[in-house]
């Protein structure tokens, strides 16, 4: 069972420029999340879905944008990427708002 | 506001205990969760409390004073694997996480 899978990796990106980081989990969970991890910080919530077709903003929405088309992907864009969006993101499921997270193993990017 | 405590590092010897605190302040509580983290690594679910009192689990146990906002990791017969970042986390009343920024444990032989 894969779980969680976030891709890219890695990537360096141009200010300005829009991407979008991807997420998928085969473990039908309900709920899904994507954090933002940066040094000294805990994880902060960017966005959240507790269910397909619906979506939530987290602690740290700005400039990020989410759907939730079905129950297993769960996308995150950057419209008009600024370095201060320089982290690692991470993607979380869950069966149920009441449940512990699974998480991704992360995508760290840089905006130069 | 809503803020989650941890120190920032502590060392420890293989085959010792370590007791890893965490203080919590936020809006409603719905339960406590520790994680782990390796370096370069995703976070992995540790424990979870809910109610006043201890939760042992192997190694590793976890404990709850919901009336002091307060709760511990307690890691035992300490390996070098568990040379990470122990996350605390809360749920608070909009069944959202609240992360600490994590206690990074260093073991030494």
């Amino acid at each position: 069972t894969a779980g969680i899978t976030q891709a890219p990796t890695s990537q360096i990106l141009a200010a300005g420029r829009s991407m979008t980081l991807r997420c998928t989990q085969d473990m039908r969970h309900n709920a899904m999340y994507w954090y933002r991890q940066d040094l000294g910080l805990g994880l902060r919530l960017i966005h959240y879905s507790n269910t397909a077709g619906t979506t939530g903003k987290g602690e740290v929405p700005d400039g990020y944008s989410v759907s939730r088309a079905n129950t297993d992907d769960f996308p995150l864009t950057l419209a008009s990427a600024v370095p201060s969006q320089t982290s690692v993101y991470f993607c979380a499921s869950s069966p149920g708002t009441h449940n512990e997270q699974f998480f991704g193993p992360g995508t760290r990017l840089t905006v130069l | 506001g809503q803020n989650i405590d941890q120190p920032t590092e502590m060392t420890a010897t293989e085959g010792a205990i370590v007791q890893i605190n965490c203080t919590y302040q936020t809006s409603g509580f719905n339960g406590l969760f520790w994680y782990q983290q390796h370096a370069g690594e995703a976070p992995t679910f540790l424990s979870y409390n809910v109610l006043d009192g201890l939760e042992e689990k192997g190694r590793f146990s976890s404990f709850l004073s919901r009336s002091k906002g307060y709760s511990y990791l307690l890691l035992k017969e300490l390996q070098m694997k568990d040379s990470a970042s122990y996350l605390c986390a809360v749920r608070d009343s909009n069944y959202q996480l609240i992360w600490g920024a994590g206690t990074k444990l260093i073991i030494k032989p």
